[in-house]
């Protein structure tokens, strides 16, 4: 059983278009998260959600929005396309609070040409 | 707000050679620290963490790392390693419980690419 999932896997597109990216987990977290991995492996946090509800929200361009539709699921929308957005998206989750462990899915490889 | 340095982006080894990978923080409220894993196209693993108790925390694979709050440290090393632990290793802390707010933004560092030879 997968843990965290994540779809699509990869996803090509050209600038100026918009896309989404999904996240589910079937571990019975009440916080998930979207973070971005760029070319050179460094990892930052995008978004938190805890109970569907928005508690970090880091400096992301507003083209970036997440949604929560419930405790299992995180969606990431994002407008208007960049080169720059070329990265590996990835989602986690895990109880609330600091000490606990996040469970990563598999990553999201976004290509902007 | 939190930082962590890992000083090395790269460690080639020879198989069954011991390896250290360093991890330094900064922050001026205490923290929990961990190592998370990265094997070729996966998402992270969580390797061990600290929270509070004994200084030195164990894997189950063999992995240990130590924390030093004198030295603001949190090194993770084996004693010998295999061609399986090739890996990108990230060292991560987020403040611990006491030391209020409630985000627990894990902050990481670049990544340590552990390349284990033959």
């Amino acid at each position: 059983d997968t843990a965290v999932s994540q779809t699509p896997k990869y996803l090509v597109t050209q600038m100026g278009n918009d896309k989404s990216i999904k996240c589910e987990q079937n571990l019975g977290h009440d916080t998930m998260y979207w973070y971005k991995q760029d070319s050179k492996k460094f990892l930052k946090i995008m978004f938190s959600y805890n109970n569907k509800e928005l508690i970090i929200n880091e400096t992301v361009p507003n083209r970036f929005s997440p949604k929560s539709p419930d405790k299992a699921h995180l969606n990431l929308h994002i407008n208007s396309l960049e080169l720059g957005d070329s990265a590996v998206y990835f989602c986690a989750s895990s109880h609330f609070g600091g000490a606990a462990e996040q469970y990563f899915g598999p990553g999201t490889r976004l290509t902007v040409t | 707000a939190q930082s962590v340095t890992q000083l090395d982006s790269q460690v080639p080894v020879f198989e069954e050679a011991p390896v250290e990978l360093r991890c330094n923080y900064s922050s001026s409220v205490s923290v929990y620290l961990f190592w998370y894993v990265q094997y070729p196209n996966q998402g992270l693993q969580l390797l061990l963490k600290y929270l509070s108790g004994s200084t030195l925390v164990e894997s189950i694979n063999g992995f240990e790392a130590e924390f030093n709050k004198s030295q603001t440290s949190f090194h993770l090393r084996k004693p010998s390693v295999h061609i399986s632990d090739t890996a990108e290793y990230f060292c991560a802390v987020t403040p611990n419980q006491n030391s209020g707010g409630s985000n627990y933004k894990l902050t990481f560092g670049k990544g340590t690419l552990l390349t284990v030879n033959p």
